[in-house]
């Protein structure tokens, strides 16, 4: 599976939108890309995942480039309770056993 | 409730004993995962299950050893507690349909610690 790099950490004001991105240069054209997040001590939970379509759910967006080399996640409007460890991660869809959780970016949201 | 539990949820015991841990799901779900979380780390797989018959190794299987004991059950052991086995620890299932859409469920965490 492809290798992704995120930022360590962002801050974000409630109420405005959160862009966390994510860089997957290497990835394969049969590979996903897949968000979860974890609040603090939590278990990890599903975002949303794309192949190459932009695609929204009711918790986000998410938007690929047309290279898809890099993408990013759009929290539209974000609250206090986002305030978690966002993973970007990028895989085969028959991989599905094989989450590789990375560092993740940290984001706050401030009131 | 819960569709996915975890017991027990904090647990704190010495170097060389055995200890279990255990996951429960009413998801209906055939597949079920054990990941570790050290401090500041991702999650990495220690053990997955695909079925009641199927279980394979993870990234960092040395030193611990699953059962799975019912499609609904799934136990994690580690045989002799050493203190670099303390870590947050996170079962997880899914649903068998495959496809780009499998998203994974997880428990609510084991905090182990081993003195």
């Amino acid at each position: 599976d492809a290798k992704t790099t995120q930022p360590p950490s962002m801050d974000c004001a409630e109420g405005r939108a959160a862009n966390l991105p994510c860089n997957h240069s290497t990835i394969s054209g049969n590979e996903y890309v897949y968000w979860y997040r974890q609040i603090h001590s939590q278990g990890p939970q599903y975002i949303i995942h794309g192949l190459k379509n932009n695609e929204t759910n009711e918790m986000a967006s998410l938007i690929i480039t047309e290279d898809r080399k890099s993408s990013t996640l759009i929290l539209p409007h974000a609250t206090l309770r986002d305030t978690a460890v966002y993973y970007c991660i990028v895989r085969v869809a028959s991989n599905d056993y094989k989450l590789s959780f990375g560092a993740g970016t940290t984001v706050t949201v401030r009131a | 409730d819960a569709d996915v539990t975890q017991t027990p949820r904090n647990r704190i015991t010495k170097t060389g004993k055995r200890i279990m841990l255990e996951c429960s799901q009413t998801k209906g779900h055939d597949r079920m995962y054990w990941y570790r979380q050290d401090p500041g780390l991702g999650l990495r797989l220690i053990y997955y299950s695909f079925d009641v018959k199927d279980i394979n190794k993870g990234e960092i299987s040395d030193g611990y050893s699953v059962s799975r004991q019912a499609q609904a059950k799934f136990s994690l052991s580690l045989e002799s507690a050493i203190p670099n086995q303390t870590a947050l620890y996170f079962c997880a299932t899914s649903d068998r349909t495959g496809g780009a859409y499998n998203e994974q469920f997880f428990g609510p965490g084991t905090r182990l610690t081993v003195l």
